[in-house]
């Protein structure tokens, strides 16, 4: 069955530092992976995508991940943090099953920023 | 462009009273349509989809149903909630043709009391 884990709930870095979200899946064929950000109250915004192709993926503000097949893994990164990107992040992969495509969510990483 | 909307944005109900939120999308037309459920704590979980008017798969058994009325409209509802219907609920929709890119409402959060 397909699934993803994000293995850290909470994260906490210093504003200026680098950041690293962790992401594994278990699907079967080739995925479609996904990196979304929740700021507290409101929907999801889509950071970044990965279909095919390369695969170190460049994402808005200043977010990138690295699909690693060996792995099962879509790690989230950024050179360095901003106090605005404390939020909440969701890694998601897309199954096709029934005529569309179902996002299977992990289960969040919270990011705290310190000043 | 495409717009989706969400409402109410936050809405207060008692324990065994009836439940309706809305999900409407413009600027598209025959999208897929989809309601998440956000619990504290947890991640999103897949409620229900929609590939077409009148067409409804349940991904999870619960206290809920959907409906979709029109082709870009997507109803959530209950007949009576329960406590454990709190959460986060989101509507999302992907276009046909290309439809492993979901895009997100701003989502409206239900208390249970």
């Amino acid at each position: 069955a397909q699934s993803v884990t994000q293995p850290d709930i909470h994260i906490t870095v210093s504003e200026g530092a680098s950041l690293e979200l962790r992401c594994n899946y278990s699907y079967g064929a080739t995925p479609y992976l996904f990196w979304y950000v929740q700021s507290p109250g409101q929907g999801l915004q889509l950071l970044l995508k990965y279909f095919s192709g390369d695969t170190l993926v460049q994402g808005i503000k200043g977010f990138e991940a690295e699909f690693k097949r060996s792995q099962s893994s879509f790690n989230l990164r950024k050179p360095s943090v901003h106090w605005s990107d404390a939020a909440e992040y969701f890694c998601a992969v897309g199954a096709y099953g029934s005529g569309t495509y179902k996002y299977i969510f992990g289960t969040g990483t919270r990011l705290k920023v310190l000043a | 462009s495409q717009t989706i909307h969400q409402w109410p944005a936050t809405l207060v109900q008692p324990v065994g009273s009836p439940l309706s939120l809305e999900c409407t999308v413009e600027g598209t037309s025959n999208p897929n349509l989809y309601w998440y459920r956000q619990a504290a704590g947890r991640g999103l979980q897949l409620l229900f989809y929609s590939v077409g008017i009148g067409q409804i798969s349940s991904e999870v058994p619960q206290n809920l149903s959907a409906s979709r009325p029109q082709d870009r409209q997507f109803i959530l509802s209950s007949k009576k909630l329960l406590l454990s219907d709190s959460g986060f609920y989101l509507c999302a929709w992907s276009v046909l043709q290309d439809s492993y890119e979901q895009y997100f409402g701003p989502g409206t959060r239900l208390t249970v009391t």
